[in-house]
C-alpha cells in the first residue's frame, strides 16, 4: 500500500521568498505523484503531476516539483512567493498496477502562509 | 471550462437524521469519486464508480453510507443516520477514464461541508 508524508503542517514565508513544501512517499512500485492546492471552502485544484516522464515537473502558477527516487521525495517549490499562494497544499500518490480503482492517497496537508 | 458540480454547498443536520449529497461530474467523464475530508486532514476515498458500477468502496462505512450512480452520470451519496463524527467536507471528483492505478488527473468539485449537531 502506498502512503505520503508531508513534513510540516504549517509553513510561513515572506512575500518574494522561496517556497519549499516537503513530501515523501512510500510505494512498492514506482508511483504517480500529484500536488493539489485547496483554497478555503473550495475543492482541490491540480498544480502538477509526475507520471514517470521527466523527473522535474513544472506546474501552474510558477510551481515545480522534482521526483527523487533515491530519496523517495517529491518536494514542491516556487522561487518567489506571492500573497495569492496562501492556501493548503496536498501531496498525493497513486500506484500503477492497482488491481482495483485508481484512488489517490493524500498526505495530511501543509498550510502555507505568505507574510507581506 | 467544465467543472464538477456539487450541492448543497453547506448542510447542517442533527444526529440520527438522513442527509444526501449530489454530484454532477464533468460531461463525458466515466469515473466518479467521493472523498471525505475531515478538518485538518487530507481527503480519503469513500467510493469510486466506473460508469454505473462500484469499483472501490472498501473505505465506505456501509452500515450508514450508501452511494449510487444509476445512469452512470450524476451521483448521490447518502448518510443515514448521521453521527457527530460525520462532520466533514464531502468532495466529489471525476476523471475521464479511471484506469486502475492511473495517472489521470482527478477534477474536484467545491465540496459539501456537513455539520452534524
Amino acid at each position: 500500500a502506498q502512503s505520503v508524508t508531508q513534513l510540516g503542517s504549517h509553513v510561513s514565508v515572506s512575500e518574494g521568498a522561496l517556497v519549499l513544501l516537503r513530501c515523501n512517499y512510500s510505494s512498492s512500485v514506482p508511483p504517480y505523484l500529484f500536488w493539489y492546492v485547496q483554497y478555503p471552502n473550495q475543492g482541490l485544484q491540480l498544480l502538477l503531476k509526475y507520471t514517470s516522464a521527466a523527473t522535474l515537473v513544472k506546474g501552474i502558477n510558477g510551481f515545480e516539483a522534482e521526483f527523487k527516487k533515491s530519496e523517495t521525495s517529491f518536494h514542491l517549490t516556487k522561487p518567489s512567493a506571492h500573497m495569492s499562494d496562501a492556501a493548503e497544499y496536498f501531496c498525493a500518490v497513486s500506484a500503477p498496477g492497482e488491481t482495483s480503482g485508481s484512488r489517490l492517497t493524500f498526505g495530511e496537508g501543509t498550510q502555507l502562509t505568505v507574510n507581506p | 471550462e467544465a467543472e464538477v458540480a456539487q450541492s448543497p454547498r453547506y448542510k447542517i443536520t442533527e444526529k440520527s437524521q438522513a442527509v444526501a449529497f449530489w454530484c454532477d461530474p464533468i460531461s463525458g467523464h466515466a469515473t466518479l469519486y467521493w472523498y471525505r475530508q475531515i478538518l485538518g486532514q487530507g481527503p480519503e476515498l469513500l467510493v469510486q464508480f466506473q460508469d454505473e458500477s462500484v469499483v472501490d468502496d472498501s473505505q465506505l462505512p456501509k452500515d450508514r453510507f450508501s452511494a449510487e450512480r444509476l445512469k452512470g452520470v450524476d451521483s448521490t451519496l447518502k448518510i443515514q443516520p448521521a453521527e457527530l463524527g460525520d462532520s466533514a467536507m464531502y468532495l466529489c471528483a471525476s476523471s475521464l477514464v479511471g484506469v486502475a492505478g492511473g495517472q489521470e488527473t482527478q477534477y474536484f468539485g467545491p465540496g459539501t461541508r456537513l455539520l452534524v449537531l
